[in-house]
């Protein structure tokens, strides 16, 4: 089956630094790419859509200039959180559907990001 | 615009005892509907999802739901629930109009006791 990969699992950094995140979708070509985030024992809130070759559609109240999104190919999308704070410590997960409208999304085992 | 409503936070419930997790939506156009399991820091896996044809839809590790239409629900169950169950569910709906926004319910936290 489908399988999207994201990488890195866990991090921990100090405040200020900006971390990237990748998200590679492994046997398939995804044009589309989500971004989403999740708060302790809440619902995953979609930040933004990944468009291969185009810029990404953020949500409203969304950061641009903090979440950098880049779709550089069919199967690698990455979230950068530049200048992280704490108040960015997050569960991050990417998914990504198989071609055709009725495909579900196939999701990455997220990344937790700690920032200190 | 969707909305995806699950009606219970957390179900308590005993191994081997059934469950039904409850899901209602709203939505202007046809939609398609999704359930997925997320287990303690991993990311979301697919249970089982209806498109079209018959509303009983079979998942996996023994889950199915049922598609109602005129009561906008899409409730799922298990008739005998192991330990293993124990996770967070999430309902979702997709517009079949188009693109491929998911909108996600809050999620149940299913707690299967021994």
């Amino acid at each position: 089956g489908a399988v999207v990969s994201q990488h890195p699992s866990w991090v921990i950094c100090k405040s200020g630094t900006s971390v990237k995140i990748e998200c590679r979708s492994l046997d398939f070509q995804a044009t589309t790419m989500f971004w989403y985030r999740q708060f302790p024992k809440q619902s995953l809130m979609l930040m933004a859509t990944s468009n291969e070759g185009s810029k990404a559609t953020y949500e409203q109240g969304v950061e641009k200039d903090k979440f950098l999104i880049n779709h550089a190919s069919l199967t690698l999308s990455t979230l950068t959180v530049t200048s992280a704070h704490p108040e960015d410590s997050s569960f991050y997960i990417c998914s990504a559907a198989s071609p055709g409208a009725n495909q579900p999304q196939h999701f990455g085992d997220g990344t937790r990001l700690s920032i200190l | 615009a969707q909305s995806v409503t699950q009606l219970d936070s957390q179900v308590p419930v005993f191994e081997e005892a059934p469950v039904e997790l409850r899901c209602n939506y709203s939505s202007s156009v046809s939609v398609y509907l999704f359930w997925y399991v997320q287990y303690p820091n991993q990311g979301l896996q697919l249970l089982l999802k209806y498109l079209s044809g018959s509303t009983l839809v079979k998942g996996i590790n023994g889950f199915e739901a049922e598609f109602n239409k005129s009561q906008t629900s899409f409730h799922l169950r298990k008739p005998s629930v192991h330990i293993s169950d124990t996770a967070e569910y999430f309902c979702a709906v997709t517009p079949n109009t188009g693109g491929f926004k998911t909108i996600f319910g809050a999620g149940t936290r299913l707690f299967v006791k021994a």
